[in-house]
């Protein structure tokens, strides 16, 4: 069975400074990772996804991933923090073996301080 | 893409009594997904809404607790049934059109259970 770990279930980072949100996957077969967005009171919106082309995705909102095999990672980066990157983010994973669903980590909360 | 519209967006509820959520996509999709999200918690999935025949519940969900519909390709409801306290969560409907696209989501439905 496919899983996801989240490290990390609270990330405080300055304005302006990198943003590391980190995502281990685990599957026996080749997955597709996905990194969703959830702000207060709303649904989910979807940052980026890794499907088996290009293993550095670029997402909206300035956010990209890298797919690293060897590592089974899958971490978020973004050069420099906008205080309305505050939010909820969750890594997510479906392998083909295994259903259609995402399988959904334990989500981080970003914090920004001015 | 695909837009879902889910209803009630959120609801108050006496335990002891059931609700029915909504959800609507605005074209055909062959995957579709009940998650729930308890309170600071990640996504669990509930069930996959099959077209013509009864759902797939994942452990630890049955379908007298939670029974689901899905009559045509576009339409589904997920039922709470029987509630207590500890059903209030968010709700979300999620869809998927192929294995290697992301999921889209619902806005959600926030129950709180009196």
């Amino acid at each position: 069975a496919q899983s996801v770990t989240q490290l990390g279930s609270h990330v405080s980072v300055s304005e302006g400074a990198l943003v590391l949100l980190r995502c281990n996957y685990s599957s026996s077969v080749p997955p597709y990772l996905f990194w969703y967005v959830q702000y207060p009171n709303q649904g989910l919106q979807l940052l980026l996804k890794y499907t088996s082309a290009a293993t550095l995705v670029k997402g909206i909102n300035g956010f990209e991933a890298e797919f690293k095999k060897s590592e089974t990672s899958f971490h978020l980066t973004k050069p420099s923090a906008h205080m309305s990157d505050a939010a909820e983010y969750f890594c997510a994973v479906s392998v083909s073996n295994a259903g259609n669903m995402l399988t959904f980590g334990g989500g981080t909360r970003l914090m920004v301080k001015p | 893409s695909a837009v879902i519209s889910q209803k009630p967006s959120r609801d108050i509820c006496q335990r002891g009594t059931s609700l029915t959520i909504q959800c609507q996509v605005d074209s055909q999709v062959t995957m579709m997904f009940w998650y729930r999200q308890q309170p600071g918690q990640s996504l669990t999935l509930i069930a996959t809404a099959n077209q013509g025949s009864e759902a797939t519940y994942e452990s630890g969900f049955v379908i007298d607790k939670f029974p689901i519909s899905r009559p045509n390709l576009t339409f589904s409801t997920l039922t709470v049934s029987n509630m207590s306290p500890e059903d209030s969560s968010i709700y979300l409907c999620s869809v998927r059109t192929r294995m290697n696209t992301e999921a889209f989501f619902g806005q959600g439905t926030r129950l709180t259970v009196v």
